[in-house]
């Protein structure tokens, strides 16, 4: 299995819900990581996690609250979100932090109202 | 900021190589190269990685510098499928390891 899943495709929230995002490998990769894509731009890190532990966080503000529950499930937990985080989130993972190559989701599109 | 630059955009012919340059003059001597490319929609795809030695393998060819300043992606034979954003990253070292950081990328259209 070389897939990483992510959960749901689209997404449609107001600024007042609680909603998260799902990523899942099973390729016993020990690094993950979260970007967001605004339209026509190239993706933006906003963190990484190696061994289940949080190793970057790229000043993102504190209304996206990342989780590593184990080493095959991500989550990207959302609230009070704007209207510009309107973008499509991306999950990767790699077999360790310190090299090889990224595996990408295809993407949650979120739309906040 | 990303530490690459790259054309914004590029034409090829169906069946022609696609020669996609990349410039990464401040690159330090153990950071590699890597080549991603997106298409419309989709998740960004691995290509292709090198330290200083050419590499080639089943999608591409990747040419690098001797000095290391600049490299090129080659797709031997482009077809309408490699039309994609195609991303040059340095990955840039940080205490722990690597991170990945996209820069602007080169839109290759490949024409019938």
């Amino acid at each position: 299995d070389t897939e990483v899943t992510q959960t749901p495709k689209h997404l449609v929230m107001g600024m007042t819900n609680k909603k998260s995002l799902k990523c899942e490998q099973h390729m016993g990769h020990r690094a993950m990581y979260w970007y967001k894509q605004k339209a026509k731009k190239p993706p933006e890190l906003m963190f990484v996690y190696s061994y289940e532990k949080l190793s970057i966080n790229e000043s993102v503000p504190s209304r996206f609250s990342p989780e590593c529950p184990n080493s095959s499930l991500l989550n990207l937990h959302l609230h009070a979100l704007q209207p510009e985080d309107s973008a499509l989130y991306l999950c990767a993972s790699s077999r360790l932090l310190q090299g090889n190559e990224q595996f990408f989701g295809p993407g949650t599109r979120l739309t906040v109202l | 900021d990303a530490k690459t630059t790259q054309p914004p955009s590029m034409d090829c012919a169906e069946g022609r190589a696609a020669n996609l340059p990349c410039n990464h003059s401040t690159i330090s001597g153990n950071e590699y190269v890597y080549w991603y490319r997106q298409i419309h929609s989709q998740g960004p795809q691995y290509i292709i990685h090198g330290l200083k030695n050419n590499e080639t393998n089943e999608m591409a060819s990747l040419i690098i510098t001797e000095d290391r300043k600049s490299s090129t992606l080659i797709l031997p034979h482009a077809t309408l499928r490699d039309t994609a954003v195609y991303y040059c990253i340095v990955r840039m070292m940080f205490t722990g390891g690597f991170k990945t950081i996209f820069g602007a990328g080169t839109r290759l259209f490949v024409k019938a």
